[in-house]
């Protein structure tokens, strides 16, 4: 079944101990992205990868890191998570190169900062 | 600065009458428009797009519709049904890359 799959689903975490949360996806896409949901302010793009080794910074990038050392896998990575990082993070992927290209999501991460 | 808005942040719609959810946007570069649907504990799905081509498509209960001179698209759903209820996220791209940008939601209610 072509998904996208995220770890772990919920996390509560307290400040500055460093984590990851993972992402795999099984569809040979070129593209991975993150995101995070906050009420109010819909799903905003933290980093994105065209490929292996090749990431750059979203809208709201700031205390995250990511990496893309093989296609299927997209970690993203809280060295110093804060309280103002709790939220809903999603991870998505899809080709690249293709006309009306769509996103593919997974399940979520729930985040929770202390 | 949000160039893809979504003003309704929720509606409510009687079973079997049309849902009509609405989105703006502010860049003219965007050529490529999609809806996506949202249950709880579960990551966005994709409903429908449109190319801004055309100013309609549909697929089945759902038509999205596309006005480039007012930079605005809504989703119709007819007729809704329990099962639609979700949040609504409509997201744009400009066809040369794959960056999307996305709405602030609609919490669609369908009442029984």
């Amino acid at each position: 079944e072509a998904q996208v799959t995220q770890n772990p689903r919920y996390l509560i975490t307290v400040t500055g101990k460093k984590l990851t949360v993972t992402c795999s996806q099984n569809m040979n896409h070129e593209y991975m992205s993150w995101y995070r949901q906050d009420p109010g302010l819909g799903l905003r793009q933290i980093y994105y990868s065209m490929n292996v080794e090749v990431t750059d910074k979203g809208d709201v990038p700031e205390g995250y890191k990511v990496s893309r050392k093989e296609k299927r896998n997209f970690p993203l990575i809280l060295e110093s998570p804060s309280p103002n990082q709790t939220s809903l993070y999603f991870c998505a992927s899809s080709f690249v190169g293709a006309t009306n290209e769509k996103l593919f999501f997974g399940s979520g991460t729930q985040l929770s900062v202390l | 600065d949000q160039q893809v808005k979504q003003n309704s942040p929720s509606l409510s719609v009687q079973e079997g009458r049309i849902s009509i959810l609405n989105c703006d946007y502010t860049n003219s570069m965007f050529d490529y428009f999609l809806w996506y649907k949202k249950y709880p504990a579960e990551g966005p799905t994709f409903l429908i797009s449109i190319s801004s081509i055309k100013d309609k498509n549909e697929d089945g209960r759902f038509t999205v519709f596309l006005n480039k001179s007012a930079k605005h698209l809504s989703l119709h759903i007819v007729p809704s049904q329990p099962g639609d209820s979700a949040v609504y996220f409509c997201a744009a791209s400009k066809n040369t890359g794959n960056q999307f940008y996305f709405g602030t939601g609609t919490s669609l209610t369908v009442i029984p």
